[in-house]
């Protein structure tokens, strides 16, 4: 069946540091992808998305490319900063008319330390 | 802000008796969902709904059922709460559009049952 598979947690960082959280999917179809992330205390916030191969979703510094060759959707940053500890998601979607539902991973949780 | 709002924020029960989440939602939204957030599950789906009073099972939806008379307020009721049910539920609503899902979360409701 469909599946999200996230590197497991918890990653610890000091700031500055290069990020990056591996997420790799099994799915029929053509998913869309989508990075959440959650602060604490909080919900999550939809971070960035991509709807085809080889596209490129960016946010707040945050990148994920989506590559079909090898199902993944990796999550980088460049610099992270200690207000970027939160817990990231991995996930997909299908489009199935009303089965609108989200495929998730586990979440990653990330600390970094100044 | 998606103008969703979560109600309780915290609530303490014991073992057997009933409890209501409410989830309401100032946008109109058709698409309304209920998850529990566990350590090492992620995020798991119990219950969603489509419409007034069109709504489906989740994953995880045993021992939970829903309602939604009103497009703003999608129900969800622990008919006699247990120990397992112990969890932080989330409310979400869906803004689809054409890259597939994208979901909007609520502040959660931090459930203990003893």
């Amino acid at each position: 069946g469909d599946s999200v598979t996230q590197m497991e947690g918890p990653v610890t960082l000091s700031e500055e540091a290069f990020l990056t959280i591996n997420c790799t999917y099994t799915a029929t179809g053509y998913p869309s992808l989508f990075w959440y992330v959650q602060y604490p205390g909080e919900g999550l916030q939809l971070l960035l998305k991509a709807t085809k191969a080889d596209d490129k979703g960016s946010n707040k510094g945050f990148e994920a490319t989506y590559r079909k060759e090898t199902t993944s959707f990796h999550l980088e940053k460049g610099s992270v900063q200690v207000s970027d500890s939160a817990v990231y998601f991995c996930a997909l979607t299908l489009n199935a008319g009303n089965n609108r539902k989200l495929i998730w991973g586990l979440g990653t949780s990330l600390a970094v330390n100044p | 802000d998606a103008g969703i709002t979560q109600s309780p924020r915290h609530k303490v029960t014991e073992t057997g008796t009933p409890v209501t989440l409410r989830c309401h939602q100032t946008e109109n939204h058709r698409y309304m969902y209920w998850y529990r957030q566990d350590p090492g599950h992620g995020l798991r789906l119990i219950h969603y709904s489509y419409g007034v009073k069109d709504t489906d099972k989740g994953e995880v939806s045993d021992g939970y059922s829903v309602s939604r008379s009103k497009t703003e307020d999608f129900l969800l009721t622990l008919e006699s709460a247990t120990s397992s049910q112990t969890s932080v539920y989330f409310c979400a609503i869906s803004e689809s559009d054409s890259s597939g899902e994208k979901l909007f979360f609520g502040s959660g409701t931090q459930l203990s049952v003893l």
